[in-house]
């Protein structure tokens, strides 16, 4: 049961415009959000995240949007520079009575920046 | 802020050898580590959650005794892949996460460990 989406396995955008990747999730309990780079053979670096009672964080070039009632959320970067290109994971987690709090990461889309 | 390391960035060994990897927090203190796997082009799937001065809990359809965790201290987890064999080859990616500052539960990776088996 995949409970995190992303439906677009790649994308491929100019040099400055926008860069629009989106994930769907099933599980209405997820409490937070985090969307992560990563290039091959690294592991992912953390980009940004939000909190299930926001709709919106911005960092930068990075927004993240959060849809409850459609249970999506999306990453916009602008704008798209070359060194963006990587494969992008979105990932939901709850919080937990415990220390621990898992992570469900989606399948990633690959993201190629072109000049 | 928050880097974690892994050792070694890649090792081949025989089938039927034990290999150890280990994944630190350099930075900060983590009483909780994850343990990951990566397939070519597939996601990270959750393999275990290694947790300090205690028993690691495994994901369901994770052989405990093959994947042997141990969260011996507060910077250092290790995971040893015992009695590997030829499928057991993929890329192991550690996390750990920094005691909570906001309102959600970032995970800061290793650089991943490429094993190999021969």
């Amino acid at each position: 049961d995949q409970q995190v989406k992303q439906n677009s396995p790649s994308l491929s955008v100019q040099e400055g415009r926008i860069s629009i990747l989106n994930c769907d999730y099933t599980n209405s309990m997820f409490d937070y959000f985090l969307w992560y780079k990563k290039y091959p053979a690294e592991g992912p670096t953390f980009l940004i995240s939000i909190s299930s009672i926001k709709d919106k964080n911005e960092d930068g070039r990075f927004t993240v949007f959060l849809n409850k009632s459609a249970k999506h959320l999306s990453l916009h970067i602008v704008p798209s520079q070359p060194g963006d290109s990587a494969v992008y994971f979105c990932a939901a987690g709850r919080y937990d009575t415990g220390t621990a709090s898992k992570l469900t990461f989606g399948t990633g889309t690959r993201l190629q920046v072109t000049l | 802020g928050a880097v974690v390391s892994q050792h070694p960035s890649w090792v081949i060994c025989k089938s039927g050898t034990s290999v150890k990897i280990e994944c630190r927090s350099l930075d900060f203190q983590a009483t909780t580590m994850f343990w990951y796997r990566q397939f070519p082009k597939q996601s990270l799937m959750l393999m275990a959650t290694s947790n300090e001065g205690s028993k690691a809990t495994y994901e369901q359809g994770v052989e405990k005794d093959k994947f042997l965790i141990n969260h011996a201290s507060l910077t250092l987890s290790t995971l040893t892949v015992t009695s590997a064999h030829p499928e057991d080859s993929s890329f192991y990616i550690c996390s750990a996460r920094p005691p909570r500052g906001g309102p959600t539960y970032e995970q800061y990776f290793g650089p991943g460990t490429r094993l190999t088996v021969t």
